[in-house]
């Protein structure tokens, strides 16, 4: 079946806007994540649902970032007022239950000018 | 706080050679990832190691992880140009599920024909 999809794939905003970030898991994953990756560096957790427990936001780094995952289905990272240091690619990945190695969609890479 | 770090950051090798990337972390962990990005693209996943003394091989990678060290390898044997790539390990630092993953900085490693 289909992999994790992320949309849109490329995002150039100004200082200041919002902008929204969706991402479609694998069919039946339970678990979605999202990473945040800055140019040539690692991954930084973002924000973890598993389920319809509550969603692990220890990762996102200011109360502009915010997400939602509607039951075990799609995904919207929203940043509010973005800065340029907000530029990155965001990544996006599921898996099931939870114990399973997460699988990665293709990325939002966002610039903010 | 999780800490990973990977070794070395920037690899340069010619084809044929043999090497080795480290991966050591700050604490107690029951599964380890490794993961391959391509430039401009998203993260494909290797292996999972789940216990001590693990050890998976897929063609001219081989990973292995101690748990008591702390440490994980993956080895090249004979490398080929198409093995051109970052890789990331990355751990799961909360025992007995899997959240969110602690990545390691990656490893640049280019294969000179």
């Amino acid at each position: 079946g289909a992999g994790v999809s992320q949309s849109p794939s490329n995002k150039v905003t100004e200082k200041g806007k919002d902008v929204e970030l969706r991402c479609d898991p694998i069919s039946g994953h339970t678990a979605l994540y999202w990473y945040r990756q800055r140019l040539g560096q690692g991954l930084e957790f973002l924000i973890y649902f598993q389920g319809n427990s509550a969603p692990d936001k220890s990762g996102l780094p200011s109360d502009r970032f915010s997400a939602e995952r509607t039951g075990e289905s799609v995904s919207t990272l929203t940043i509010q007022r973005t800065q340029q240091e907000d530029s990155a690619v965001y990544l996006c990945a599921s898996s099931l239950v939870g114990v399973d190695t997460q699988y990665f969609g293709p990325g939002t890479r966002l610039t903010v000018l | 706080e999780l800490k990973v770090e990977q070794n070395p950051l920037f690899l340069s090798m010619q084809e044929g050679k043999n090497y080795t990337i480290y991966c050591n972390y700050s604490t107690t962990s029951d599964r380890l990832y490794w993961y391959r990005q391509d430039p401009g693209k998203s993260l494909e996943s290797l292996f999972v190691l789940l216990s001590n003394g693990a050890v998976k091989q897929e063609g001219r990678l081989m990973a292995s992880l101690d748990t008591k060290a702390r440490l994980s390898t993956l080895h090249i044997t004979a490398a080929v140009h198409d093995l051109s790539a970052t890789y990331f390990c990355a751990v799961d630092g909360d025992l007995g599920g899997n959240e969110k993953l602690t990545f390691g900085t990656g490893t640049r490693l280019t294969i000179i024909p």
